[in-house]
């Protein structure tokens, strides 16, 4: 069965520390995508990357960066020099290649204090 | 271009009555999502539609949800006899609808209270 497990739900840094949010996932198709969500406090979750089974390659975009890890069945999210712009709720979800719905993670809120 | 919009913003509703929300999604997507998302929870998958077609209705949690989009464009979620479990923000979101690896664009939800 395919499932999503955030265990982090909430999570406390202060400006200008690294965080790492945690995402492991659980599927038996060899053909599959993963993503990463923002949802900050106004409720519309926003699109931040994606990634296919066959893509192992780590990615970074500005201060954010991902890992993913079909050995150990993660995908982290990493925000570098954290912002209090960065606090939102993060979801990480799971798509299998033979449908198209989304299977999220329960989420992790983060809170970037000034 | 305008994103996905949903309305009302908020609907408050009493115990047993009829409700109806609506997904106007971004112009040009062919595939239209429902999901609901309870309080600290991530969203649940609800209903695809591919065009005017239902194509999975598998998350529809019983026979007193249906949705509709009758001309391949805006959708509208029905909940009859509504009761306080339904209380949720429901969210729509939008794609182009090529295949499992696109991404979904959200609309802001529908905040539904069921007193």
């Amino acid at each position: 069965a395919q499932k999503v497990t955030q265990a982090q739900t909430e999570i406390s840094v202060v400006e200008k520390e690294d965080v790492t949010l945690d995402c492991v996932y659980e599927t038996r198709d060899t053909t599959y995508y993963l993503f990463w969500y923002k949802q900050p406090p106004s409720g519309e979750l926003v699109f931040l990357i994606r990634r296919n089974s066959f893509d192992e390659q780590n990615e970074i975009s500005g201060r954010y960066s991902w890992n993913f890890q079909k050995s150990t069945s993660s995908f982290n999210f990493t925000i570098t020099a954290s912002q209090v712009v960065d606090s939102a709720v993060y979801f990480c979800a799971l798509s299998e290649g033979g449908t198209y719905k989304y299977i999220f993670g329960t989420g992790t809120r983060l809170k970037v204090l000034a | 271009g305008a994103g996905v919009s949903q309305t009302p913003s908020n609907k408050v509703t009493e115990k047993g009555k009829y409700v109806e929300l609506r997904c106007d999604p971004i112009s040009g997507h062919t595939a239209l999502y429902w999901y609901r998302q309870s309080l600290g929870q991530g969203p649940e998958f609800l209903i695809y539609f591919q065009g005017t077609g239902a194509a999975d209705d598998s998350g529809l949690p019983n026979d007193r949800f249906f949705a509709v989009r009758p001309e391949g464009s805006v959708s509208t979620l029905k909940i009859q006899r509504t009761e306080r479990g339904d209380s949720a923000v429901y969210l729509c979101a939008s794609s182009t609808g090529q295949g499992a690896m696109v991404e979904q664009f959200f609309g802001p939800g529908t905040r539904l209270t069921v007193l």
